[in-house]
């Protein structure tokens, strides 16, 4: 399997909106409500965001938000914020014969 | 809360076997969850290795398997990866994960640094 496609790079000023996409295949993506967010800081382990397409987990803001449609999920984050900035994946189950889970090549945030 | 951490060598000679072991704590590893293993080369994506279950069932990523082996001691709560026939491609940061039930992974150890050299 193909690494999910996220673009390099995307940027937004404090309090406006971002949306980050992750485009798969009907394999992965299109084929599953299987998909993860994971945000990672310089020299950190990365933590997740979102699951399951668009669940959040406990503790994280609900200014993060997931969403798929075919192909493609989106990551968004509203309200941004300074220490958002960072690098962020996105993840999607991608076998139901070799059970394997594909990750995106990574966009970074710049907060302006 | 259960905690991940990774162990083992930093420097690892080509051709040589990567191997690491993560240590489980706060809860067990006999738990309903698989165990994996991801990497990240310097300045670069994540990418899935493989998992393993507290009864010793693996998955693996198809372009590694050939040189994959991820085993379980679950006396001593922990989980070990072992990569062969490593070359300077396989330089990464390695972490363990816990994966649940819809395939995310949380919570992640904090990682080791694998450099492959002469």
């Amino acid at each position: 399997q193909s690494a999910l496609t996220q673009p390099r790079s995307v940027s937004g000023s404090p309090g406006q909106s971002v949306t980050i996409s992750c485009t798969g295949t009907s394999s992965d993506v299109g084929g599953y409500n299987y998909v993860s967010w994971y945000q990672q800081h310089p020299g950190k382990a990365p933590k997740l965001m979102i699951y399951d397409v668009s669940k959040r987990p406990s503790g994280v803001p609900d200014r993060f938000s997931g969403s798929k449609s075919g192909n493609t999920a989106s990551l968004t984050i509203s309200g941004l914020q300074a220490e958002d900035e960072a690098d962020y994946y996105c993840c999607s189950y991608a076998g139901s014969y070799t059970f394997e889970v594909v990750f995106g090549g990574g966009t970074k945030l710049t907060v302006l | 809360q259960v905690q991940l951490q990774e162990s083992g060598p930093g420097l690892v000679k080509p051709s040589g076997t990567l191997s690491l072991t993560c240590a489980v704590s706060g809860g067990s590893i006999s738990s309903s969850n698989w165990w994996s293993w991801i990497r990240q080369p310097p300045g670069k994506g994540l990418e899935w290795i493989g998992e393993i279950y507290h009864s010793g069932s693996t998955n693996y990523n198809p372009s590694l398997k050939s040189r994959v082996t991820i085993s379980v001691d679950k006396s001593k709560n922990q989980f070990s990866l072992k990569l062969s026939s490593v070359t300077a491609a396989d330089t990464a940061v390695y972490y363990c994960a816990r994966k649940r039930g819809s395939h995310w992974f949380d919570p992640w150890g904090q990682g080791t640094l694998v450099t492959v050299s002469s």
